[in-house]
């Protein structure tokens, strides 16, 4: 199975919205309903910020929100704060009753 | 709240085995979840290796299955990770992680450990 495509870094100042894409087949993202958004910051566990492509679990602020458009999966983060500054990542359940992940997105609050 | 924490070496020798073992508190590993492990090599992205149901069902990433052998243990509440002829490619930070009951993703992840294959 091949990792989900993310771009390598997004950029934003303090305020701002960015868009995080995730593109996959239609054996992962498109055909499924079970698509993640990870932050990861140095050091620390994985966050789970978004669940089954739009829904947030309770512990993530408001300001993440997800979307998908056939193989494309998106994560959008409104009113950017420096404590978002790090690594963020998609995943998605298969068709083959594996998961993938995507290669990861290094965001930089300006 | 349930908390993953991962154990095992620090350091393997090439061709050697890479066990870890992944110690469930906060709730009982016999729930209906399944647990996965997960790893992230240096500078690169996260990488699924596989998960496992209580009742022992597993799946296995296709790229390391031959490799791989994750084995759950009901009585100490904890799972494990058995990666045979490890190389320098296997380097990597470790993590476990549980799949929610009711949510189709990974919702509690251990704080990771480093192993680190060399001779």
């Amino acid at each position: 199975q091949s990792a989900l495509t993310q771009p390598a870094s997004v950029s934003g100042s303090p305020g701002q919205s960015i868009t995080i894409s995730c593109t996959g087949t239609s054996s992962d993202v498109g055909g499924s309903n079970y698509v993640s958004w990870y932050q990861l910051h140095p050091g620390k566990a994985p966050k789970l910020m978004i669940y089954d492509v739009i829904d947030r679990p309770s512990g993530a602020s408001n300001r993440f929100s997800g979307s998908k458009s056939g193989n494309t999966a998106s994560l959008t983060i409104s009113g950017l704060q420096a404590e978002d500054e790090a690594d963020y990542y998609c995943s998605s359940y298969t068709s083959s009753h594996t998961w993938v992940f995507g290669g990861g997105t290094k965001l930089t609050v300006l | 709240q349930v908390h993953l924490q991962e154990s095992g070496p620090g350091l393997v020798k090439p061709s050697g085995t890479l066990s870890l073992t992944c110690a469930v508190s906060g709730g009982s590993i016999s729930s209906s979840n399944w647990w996965s492990w997960v790893r992230q090599p240096p500078g690169k992205g996260l990488e699924w290796i596989g998960e496992i149901f209580h009742s022992g069902n597993t799946n296995y990433n296709p790229s390391l299955k031959s490799r791989v052998t994750i084995s759950v243990d009901k009585s100490k509440n904890h799972f494990s990770l058995k990666l045979r002829s490890v190389t320098a490619a296997d380097t990597a930070v470790y993590y476990c992680a549980k799949v929610g009951q009711l949510v189709g993703a990974h919702d509690h992840w251990g704080q990771g450990t480093q192993v680190t294959v060399s001779s």
